[in-house]
């Protein structure tokens, strides 16, 4: 079975830089693109982030492109989110999901999503 | 950019939903998700490939669409299928982009 649980998130103040974690467990991560989703809450989706299986292929929304980066490492099993320069505005929930497809090299749809990690930023 | 309507869809057990997604540019390759997410849940995976339904989703639920135009059609609601409807759009990997949702309410 596919496990993906996310940690690290919590209450913060505006500026500061948290780093979220996805372990994962149940298929062949290694093999596996992920992402980071996340969704304030109340309302909709937000795709902030990707990654191929071997780090060659990365991509991140409009939003967080130069505040937030991606990375994993396959010897743990683990995806990681680094947030700098927190906003009010990124207080939310943040979901790991993991891409369908075994060795693609470009990023597709998500088959699987953790139970989410809320961030809160306020003063 | 993704446009779902309408945002809300208030409709009774048994009638057919027809939601829609719409977008700004061709989406090659139909490669447009379906997603449905309850209450207090993570999303779930309904459709692929504009029209594939993902394991173990229903045959009332489907989709077709192609180039700017999608549509997910539920033809008989379940008390299960309250809730909210996402598309997503991978074609432009590696940067993704969800639409902003439906909600499909009891009226």
């Amino acid at each position: 079975e596919v496990r993906l649980v996310e940690s690290g998130g919590g209450l913060v103040r505006p500026g500061w830089s948290l780093r979220l974690s996805c372990e994962a467990s149940g298929f062949n991560f290694n093999k596996h693109a992920l992402h980071w989703v996340r969704q304030v809450p109340g309302q909709g989706l937000e795709w902030l982030a990707g990654i191929s299986w071997n780090s060659a292929r990365i991509g991140y929304a409009d939003s967080v492109r130069g505040r937030f980066v991606i990375s994993r490492d396959n010897a743990k099993a683990s995806l990681y989110l680094q947030m700098h320069s927190l906003r009010p505005d990124d207080t939310a929930f943040y979901y790991c999901a993991k891409d369908v497809f075994n060795g693609a090299i470009r990023l597709f749809w998500f088959d699987s999503w953790g139970p989410g990690t809320l961030v809160a930023v306020s003063s | 950019v993704l446009t779902q309507s309408p945002g809300t869809l208030s409709l009774s057990p048994g009638e057919r939903a027809t939601l829609s997604c719409r977008a700004s540019q061709t989406i090659t390759d139909n490669y447009l998700a379906w997603y449905q997410q309850r209450p207090g849940q993570s999303p779930r995976l309904l459709i692929h490939g504009a029209s594939t339904r993902a394991t173990g989703i229903p045959d009332r639920i489907s989709a077709r669409g192609s180039g700017t135009d999608f549509t997910l059609t539920i033809s008989r609601l379940e008390p299960d299928d309250f809730a909210v409807y996402y598309c997503l759009q991978y074609a432009t990997s590696p940067q993704l982009s969800f639409g902003g949702g439906t909600k499909v309410e009891i009226k």
